[in-house]
């Protein structure tokens, strides 16, 4: 089966511009996840889809951030207008529905932000 | 959630068993514990999750004591691609908080 796949692998873009990370999940999981990892700091939770519904985006940074998930399969995560400090890595995970389901990731989309 | 410690770097040789024990103190009874390992420009991947005693699987074994106050991932005979970071994980739903995780580095 294809695995989680992220689009684009990396995004160098200029303070204020805008940017929409693609995550395209596992085919059948209802669950989607997006992670950040900030140069030096650990790999951060930002929100929770389960299918459309945004289950949890409590680790949602500011409002400047907008995830997406319609018709509840794959997901973009739309950053507007871009700030230094949003660089880093954007990871997306999918995984089945039921508790302690394992997370699947994709590759990660890095973003920098100039 | 539960926060796990874990050693920030550790070193092997080609074909020794490498343990990497965690500790999760304030671990809640619906936790369950989840290992990742990490390569460089990729994302985390799942490598065993169990409850409780001991699970195995093809690549790790996953020791859990009776108070399940820590874990341990074992690696038998590690080889040089199994340079990695490894992520101990407690949670109870699929949220994840991750650590700092552990640097392993394998040599010839």
């Amino acid at each position: 089966e294809a695995g989680v796949t992220q689009f684009p692998s990396h995004s160098v873009i200029e303070k204020g511009q805008t940017v929409t990370l693609r995550c395209d999940p596992i085919s059948g999981h209802d669950n989607l996840y997006w992670y950040r990892r900030v140069m030096g700091k650990e790999i951060k939770f930002l929100l929770h889809f389960v299918k459309e519904s945004k289950q949890d985006e409590s680790g949602m940074p500011n409002n400047r951030f907008l995830a997406e998930r319609t018709g509840g399969t794959y997901s973009t995560l739309k950053v507007q207008p871009a700030e230094l400090e949003d660089s880093g890595v954007y990871f997306c995970a999918s995984s089945q529905v039921g508790m302690n389901s394992p997370l699947h990731f994709g590759n990660g989309t890095r973003l920098t932000v100039t | 959630l539960a926060k796990t410690t874990q050693p920030i770097s550790m070193d092997s040789y080609e074909g020794q068993e490498v343990n990497i024990t965690c500790s999760h103190n304030n671990i809640a009874t619906n936790d369950y514990i989840t290992w990742y390992q990490q390569f460089p420009s990729q994302g985390p991947r799942f490598i065993i999750q169990g409850y409780k005693t001991k699970v195995t699987n093809e690549v790790a074994s996953l020791f859990i004591p009776a108070d399940r106050k820590s874990s341990t991932l074992s690696l038998p005979r590690v080889s040089l691609s199994d340079t990695a970071v490894y992520y101990c994980l407690v949670a109870g739903y699929s949220t994840l908080t991750f650590g700092k995780g552990t640097m392993l580095l394998v040599s010839p």
